[in-house]
């Protein structure tokens, strides 16, 4: 069945330092999704990409979507301690088929 | 006012008990799912409903019985705990926008069930 992976599974960086996640899967991606999810949380929805090559920007949030649709990223400049949490990809065929998240990666910001 | 709430937040019960934790949303949806998330945070789907109808279900034991009462309520019964079932336990809804649209609404999650067997 499909895969999705996401590197790295944790990323330690000093506040202000810029912080990139990645998304990839076995198979054509419908569309990604984008959530985060603070300690002790649930996962709270940031984002999704349909198109091919598309970019989304949201303050210092950016998101793309690989040209073949089997990747994505998360890029956040100069982090915050705000940014700490798990950041998850997630790929859903149709509406009625089953969400399938990406293990997640884990950030840390140092203060 | 709360999207979608779930009770109890936290449980913590002897293996071999019977337990349940309710869901319920208020936003209108269609869809509820539940998901395990385990120690290493990984979201895994359980199940999902659709207008009160089983649409997904995952290799899950027996032992797990979801219930949909009407569709603003999805339930989760666990018979005979296991120490393995320990993990949080989120539900989750959403509205699909139909089964040929690529673009679907974002799934809305509850504040999950902390789950400890001992």
């Amino acid at each position: 069945g499909q895969q999705v992976m996401q590197i790295p599974q944790y990323q330690h960086v000093q506040e202000g330092e810029d912080f990139t996640t990645y998304c990839n899967s076995s198979t054509t991606l419908s569309n990604i999704q984008w959530y985060k999810q603070r300690p002790g949380g649930h996962p709270v929805f940031l984002i999704q990409l349909v198109k091919s090559g598309e970019v989304k920007k949201q303050k210092r949030l950016t998101f793309q979507f690989g040209e073949a649709k089997k990747n994505s990223s998360l890029h956040i400049t100069a982090t915050q301690t705000t940014d700490v949490g798990t950041y998850f990809c997630a790929d859903q065929k149709t509406s009625y088929d089953k969400v399938i998240f990406g293990p997640g990666t884990s950030l840390s910001v140092i203060p | 006012d709360t999207a979608v709430s779930q009770t109890p937040k936290y449980l913590v019960t002897q293996m071999g008990n019977d337990k349940s934790i309710k869901c319920e949303q208020n936003l209108g949806h269609d869809t509820m799912y539940w998901y395990k998330q385990d120690s290493k945070k990984f979201l895994k789907i359980m199940f999902s409903y659709n207008n009160k109808e089983l649409i997904i279900n995952e290799t899950v034991p027996n032992r797990f019985s979801p219930k949909s009462p009407d569709k603003a309520h999805l339930n989760l019964h666990i018979n005979s705990l296991e120490l393995g079932d320990s993990a949080v336990y989120f539900c989750a809804s959403s509205q699909p926008l139909g089964a040929t649209s690529v673009v679907y609404n974002e799934q809305f999650f509850g504040p999950g069930t902390r789950l400890t067997v001992l």
